[in-house]
Formats: C-alpha cells, structure tokens, sequence
C-alpha cells in the first residue's frame, strides 16, 4: 500500500516552454501533498505543501508564479514549471499524505531545460 | 525548532558486516522519526519510523533503528549489508505528528564493497 506515481519518470524541453509534472497517490487519498526539489548530491528541499481544494503554500524562495500547483483532487496534485529555464533542471519529488506524520514518495521527475 | 544532524555523509562497510548509520535530532516537541533510502534516480523509500510506540522499530530489508531521548539519537543499524543496501539514507523529522513539513538530514551515503 501507500503507492505514489510521477509523470513523466524525465523530460526534456526547450528554453521557455512549460512542463506539466503529475504526482498520483494509487491506493489511498492524499489530503496533502508536497512538492520537493533535489539537486546533484544534495537532500530534499520543500518547494510548497498543497492540501486538496486549496491553494498551495510556497516555502520562501520559491516563485509561485513559476511553479504552478494544483491539488484538484484527493489522489492527484500537478506541478507545472512555467516558462522553463535551464537553471529549472533538476529532480522533482513528490510526496503524499493522507492526513497523519507519514509521508510517501514518487520516483521523481528528472526535468532537463536545453 | 527542530532540526537533524547525520554524523557521516559518506559510510563504507564490507559485505556481510554490520552496518550504522548515525542520526542526532533536536525537536521541541516528541517528534516522529523517519528514515528513507534513496537509490540512484529514483525517489525515497520509507524504511521504518518512530511515532511513540516502541523505541526499537524495525523496518523492511533488515534494517533497525533505535530512539533514545535521553541521547536525542535515532541511529539507523543492519546486521549483514548486502550489495543492494548501498544507496543515500536520510533520516528525517516530523516534529508535529501530522502532515507538514519535514526536516532532512543531509544524507548518508552508504557503500558496500566485497
């Protein structure tokens, strides 16, 4: 139990389009979900925490303008990387919760802007 | 504040001996205790965690760790590595028992070699 799924699993794109990430809890309702930035060799860094029907809540530093999240439904939550720039690479992860302390993870989005 | 200090960023054990995996938290409150593995491209495992029940919790593949308030320590332990448990190791802090933000470790990469 507790499955999460992303996709796309990695995509690439050109300099100023968008980028669609979608983040599924499979086998239970996720009232929050988060959405996590890895660098190279690096921990996770939080980007925003959605709960369903909300909007989202963006850590400081992060533009909310450029990384769109929508949380419509109990089992899934879309990220969108708007107008993608190249420093926009890296690896998106994330996670879902259905209410209490545990958090389970997507396999991540490796997103490459060129 | 609650914040989560992974002793060794970098762990090599031979197959087939011990493994430990050295976690120090400071929390306000009595926290919930997590550890996540994380192989290469992919997102993060939940491998046990702690939530006030017993303070020795064993976890999938092997793995233990062991709360000890007195030591503000959650250190993560195999008794045999094997090949496959080589990958990065975070262990991580929910201070408030639900879902919201969490606090990473830096990470602990671990090796195993023949």
């Amino acid at each position: 139990g507790a499955v999460v799924s992303q996709h796309p699993s990695r995509v690439i794109c050109k300099s100023g389009t968008s980028v669609k990430i979608e983040c599924r809890s499979l086998d239970f309702q996720a009232t929050t979900m988060f959405w996590y930035r890895q660098f190279p060799k690096k921990s996770l860094m939080l980007m925003a925490t959605s709960n369903e029907g909300s909007k989202a809540t963006y850590e400081q530093g992060v533009e909310k303008d450029k990384f769109l999240i929508n949380h419509a439904s109990l089992t899934l939550s879309t990220l969108t990387v708007t107008s993608a720039h190249p420093e926009d690479s890296s690896f998106y992860i994330c996670s879902a919760s259905s209410g209490q302390e545990t958090q389970y993870f997507g396999p991540g989005t490796r997103l490459l802007v060129l | 504040a609650q914040s989560v200090t992974q002793l060794d960023s970098h762990v090599s054990v031979s197959e087939g001996t011990p493994v430990l995996l050295r976690c120090n938290y400071s929390s306000s409150y009595s926290p919930s205790l997590f550890w996540y593995v994380q192989h290469p491209n992919k997102g993060l495992q939940l491998l046990l965690k702690y939530t006030s029940a017993a303070t020795l919790v064993k976890g999938i593949n092997g793995f233990e760790a062991e709360f000890k308030k007195s030591e503000t320590s959650f250190h993560l332990t195999k008794p045999s590595a094997h090949m496959s448990d080589a990958a990065e190791y975070f262990c991580v802090v929910n201070p408030t028992g639900t879902a919201s933000k969490l606090t990473f470790g830096t990470g602990t990469r671990l090796q195993v070699t023949l």
